[in-house]
């Protein structure tokens, strides 16, 4: 399975933008970057998923490199309640390893007031 | 709509023992897999049950063990105990059998300490 690389910890302060990287050298074509959050005391949250071109959602964007071998995860606004274990996962939906998610270590995000 | 919900939410048991834990899907989810999460670690998947049938599983072994009911709801057993299955245990629930894009809902854990 194709593996992210994520780093350990980043620091933001509050209503500024994040911007969490994620590397995947061995991407496949048929892997979709996804992205979980888990808050304190709390199950992981989805966040948001691409294949190829960025996407938007309510809570976040996913900037996706040309060559995908790389994304990156923004939080446009960060608030103290953005404060979570951030994994960048990668599910490949051709294998029935789609069916289970690969967490790995995932960046623990940090917000100051 | 009622999301995922899990118990006990926290349980102590000793080495050699065995547990049970429960979980309730969200309303028209069909599938639900656990997970296991050792402290500082991201979550590992344990199995996942689609229509009351295991149809994934990860590196655990055999003492680790699943049931999914007709209404969707699961339950994870786990015998002879050992101190290393001390973790959060999470359920989650989503739409067909996650071969696809769709989101993975989680439950807030059981919290097991084994001693």
């Amino acid at each position: 399975d194709a593996k992210t690389t994520q780093p350990n910890s980043m620091e933001s302060n509050e209503e500024e933008p994040v911007h969490l990287p994620c590397n995947h050298s061995t991407i496949s074509g048929t892997d979709y970057i996804h992205w979980y959050r888990q808050l304190p005391s709390q199950g992981p949250e989805y966040v948001i998923h691409g294949l190829t071109s960025n996407v938007n959602n309510r809570m976040a964007s996913l900037a996706i490199a040309e060559d995908r071998k790389s994304s990156t995860l923004i939080l446009h606004r960060a608030t103290l309640r953005d404060a979570a274990v951030y994994y960048c996962i990668l599910r490949d939906l051709s294998s029935g390893s789609a069916r289970q998610l690969t967490f790995g270590s995932g960046t623990q995000l940090t917000v100051l007031p | 709509e009622t999301g995922v919900t899990q118990s006990p939410t926290h349980l102590i048991k000793t080495r050699g023992q065995q547990v049970t834990l429960r979980c309730s899907s969200q309303s028209g989810h069909n599938t639900v897999s656990w997970y296991q999460q050792a402290l500082g670690q991201g979550p590992q998947f344990i199995f996942q049950y689609y229509r009351e049938e295991e149809n994934g599983r990860g590196n655990f072994p055999p003492r680790f063990s699943g049931l999914q009911f007709p209404n969707y709801s699961s339950e994870l057993n786990v015998n002879a105990l050992e101190l290393d299955d001390s973790a959060l245990y999470l359920c989650a629930s989503s739409r067909g059998q996650g071969l696809s894009t769709g989101e993975l809902f989680f439950g807030e854990g059981s919290r097991l300490t084994v001693l």
